[in-house]
């Protein structure tokens, strides 16, 4: 198993720009998130799927959107890049007592 | 108001000593869940429970529902051990976290 997959590791991206952070777990995992990490906040939940077609927000969800076509994929879409959005963005996968973690992406907005 | 709490923020340890972290929450929870960073920064889930206890190596995690409290101890602390430590709760598919402890262990 690879567990869950992030990608890219590193991004860099100007203001106003948009991407998708990639998240992608083989363990058939139903529940799936998305957290941003920042200095002096700790982590935060941004959106969260119970399963393929079923997302919901968290504590931090503007200027994010998620989709969840597929059990496997759980992608993140910033819009509209600003500064504030600059973050370790991790993403995870849960199922019973079991939660992994993605190697998390380094995202810079300049 | 953060819904959960930890203490200490930084803790120093000579190899060999048994540690505590501890969690205190304010809401009504579905699991606590303790996490591990390291400094590359890739995280580590280390235990999810709702009651009691569970153990695993020389990592132990309590909690007491009634008292919306939770420790995680480690005995006979190594420096590889050195981590962030973070707690956390979920309900409703909701998580809040911890701001970490930042545990040295030293030789």
């Amino acid at each position: 198993n690879a567990g869950v997959t992030q990608t890219p590791k590193f991004q860099v991206l100007k203001t106003g720009q948009s991407m998708t952070l990639q998240c992608a777990q083989d363990m058939n995992h139903e529940y799936m998130s998305w957290y941003r990490q920042d200095p002096g906040m700790g982590l935060r939940l941004i959106h969260y799927s119970v399963g393929a077609g079923i997302t919901d927000q968290g504590e931090v969800p503007n200027g994010y959107n998620v989709s969840r076509s597929t059990t496997e994929d759980f992608p993140l879409r910033l819009l509209s890049a600003a500064p504030s959005q600059t973050s370790v963005y991790f993403c995870a996968s849960r199922q019973v007592d079991e939660q992994y973690f993605g190697p998390g992406t380094r995202l810079t907005v300049t | 108001k953060n819904e959960v709490e930890q203490s200490p923020q930084n803790l120093t340890a000579q190899e060999g000593e048994f540690i505590t972290i501890n969690c205190s929450y304010s809401v009504g929870i579905s699991a606590l869940h303790w996490l591990q960073q390291h400094p590359g920064g890739g995280i580590v889930s280390l235990f999810m429970l709702s009651s009691g206890k569970k153990k695993h190596g020389r990592l132990i995690a309590t909690i007491n529902i009634q008292e919306k409290h939770s420790s995680l101890h480690i005995t006979a602390s190594h420096p590889r051990d050195s981590a962030v430590y973070i707690c956390a709760v979920s309900w409703n598919n909701d998580m809040r976290f911890g701001a970490g402890t930042r545990l040295t262990v030293k030789p």
